[in-house]
């Protein structure tokens, strides 16, 4: 069973370019989490989604950030116009329920904007 | 508003001596408690967690937790340590019937010869 699969591992944008991070679950789960972590810092809640619908997006930045997981294919976390804050590692981690259950992480995709 | 407090953000121990990372959480409702652990340039790995029952937790790689909940902690501890274990230590919280995790800073577990 392939654990949660992200994908660039490495990415790097321009100030103004659009970033997106790709996150395949692990299989059978449902319910998808984005986190990030910037340097020296622990990780932050981003957003919680289940298949085509948003939970909680209460970690999300109100501006330039937005999120989906549809019915087919992997979850997208999309930057618009990166700045260089946006430079961070970022993490899905999925689960097979919700509340409870252990979330599996990814190994992240490590944003940096020049 | 739920937050995690890692006492130490560095931790250095001689191969073979005893740790314990420290953890402290501040909630108002019951919570879900977990330990992750982060090798260089890699995910997060669950060390264990607690849900209910017994406050003393069992995890991976020889390491325990015991939550205590009249002093809000929930302390990592491992008798004796290897090399391999070198890595970042991260404590989580999540309310239960929430889903997010809430994470300390993390402390950074050094293992010298």
């Amino acid at each position: 069973n392939a654990g949660v699969m992200q994908n660039p591992r490495h990415l790097v944008r321009r100030r103004g370019q659009e970033a997106r991070l790709r996150c395949s679950p692990m299989k059978g789960h449902s319910h998808v989490y984005w986190y990030r972590q910037l340097p020296e810092e622990g990780l932050k809640f981003m957003v919680y989604l289940q298949k085509e619908n948003i939970i909680d997006e209460s970690g999300m930045p109100k501006e330039r950030f937005s999120a989906e997981f549809p019915k087919e294919g992997p979850s997208i976390l999309r930057i618009q116009q990166v700045v260089r804050g946006d430079s961070a590692a970022y993490f899905c981690a999925s689960s097979h329920w919700g509340v409870s259950e252990t979330q599996y992480f990814g190994p992240g995709t490590r944003l940096l904007v020049l | 508003a739920q937050s995690v407090t890692q006492l130490d953000s560095q931790v250095p121990v001689f191969e073979e001596a005893p740790v314990e990372l420290r953890c402290n959480y501040s909630s108002s409702v019951s919570v879900y408690l977990f330990w992750y652990v982060q090798y260089p340039n890699q995910g997060l790995q669950l060390l264990l967690k607690y849900l209910s029952g017994s406050t003393l937790v069992k995890g991976i790689n020889g390491f325990e937790a015991e939550f205590n909940k009249s002093q809000t902690s929930f302390h990592l501890r491992k008798p004796s340590v290897h090399i391999s274990d070198t890595a970042e230590y991260f404590c989580a919280v999540s309310d239960q019937g929430a889903q997010k995790l809430v994470f300390g800073q993390g402390t950074r577990l050094t293992i010298n010869p």
